[in-house]
């Protein structure tokens, strides 16, 4: 069966530090995969998705980026982080040829607080 | 544009109780709509889909093109309902499914 994993669960960063999240997924191949970040009283704001290695394409201008080194790793970035950055990040996949109708599958997500 | 409108954050009723969690969408195409759900210390899930037209846990969905909603309801509601429920609509474009999510509304069953 298919599992996606994240991490950390939990991380506390100053302004101004570099960021690294990553996300995995195991069995299947080609998944698409997301970065959606969740804010109080925003709801699930898509960041990022990935049709395949090495492409990313981007929802929302800021300060943040994707990558997609390997075919089931997804992986958020920043150089620098600014206090905005601060919420919840889930990464998801969603399997290739069904696209429209495929529910997207969550992981547990990330809590991100910069102080 | 497309969105999703939930216009409620928190929903509060009695176990027993009819549950309705309102949502509407704006979208110009034919839309397909879900409703997901995060249970205490659980991770974000699929509870059910408009194309599939099912009953998950004794919540239903109906899609009413002519007022743009997709509201979930549900007869008598159940402790174990309480979660946070999110609107979700499909933005096909290209090669892949983006969903647009509503704000979401947290449902609270009181005994």
């Amino acid at each position: 069966s298919q599992t996606i994993h994240q991490w950390p669960a939990t991380l506390v960063q100053p302004v101004g530090s570099p960021l690294s999240l990553e996300c995995t997924v195991e069995g299947t191949s080609n998944p698409n995969l997301y970065w959606y970040r969740q804010a109080a009283g925003r709801g699930l704001q898509l960041l990022f998705y990935s049709v395949g290695i090495g492409q990313i394409s981007s929802e929302v201008p800021q300060n943040l980026s994707a990558s997609r080194p390997q075919d089931r790793q997804f992986i958020l970035s920043s150089k620098k982080l600014l206090l905005s950055d601060s919420g919840f990040y889930l990464c998801a996949w969603s399997p290739t040829g069904k696209e429209r109708y495929s529910p997207l599958h969550f992981g547990n997500g990330t809590r991100l607080t910069v102080t | 544009a497309q969105r999703v409108t939930q216009p409620e954050k928190l929903l509060s009723v009695f176990k027993g109780a009819p549950v309705e969690l309102k949502c509407n969408y704006s979208y110009s195409g034919s839309p397909e709509l879900f409703w997901y759900v995060q249970y205490s210390r659980q991770r974000l899930q699929l509870l059910l889909r408009h194309i599939s037209r099912e009953s998950i846990k004794g919540f239903t969905a109906d899609l009413n093109k002519g007022e743009t909603s997709f509201h979930l309801k549900k007869p008598f509601a159940q402790e174990e309902d309480s979660a946070m429920y999110y609107c979700a609509l499909s933005s096909y474009g290209g090669a892949t499914n983006k969903l647009i999510f509503g704000t979401g509304t947290l449902l609270a069953v009181q005994p």
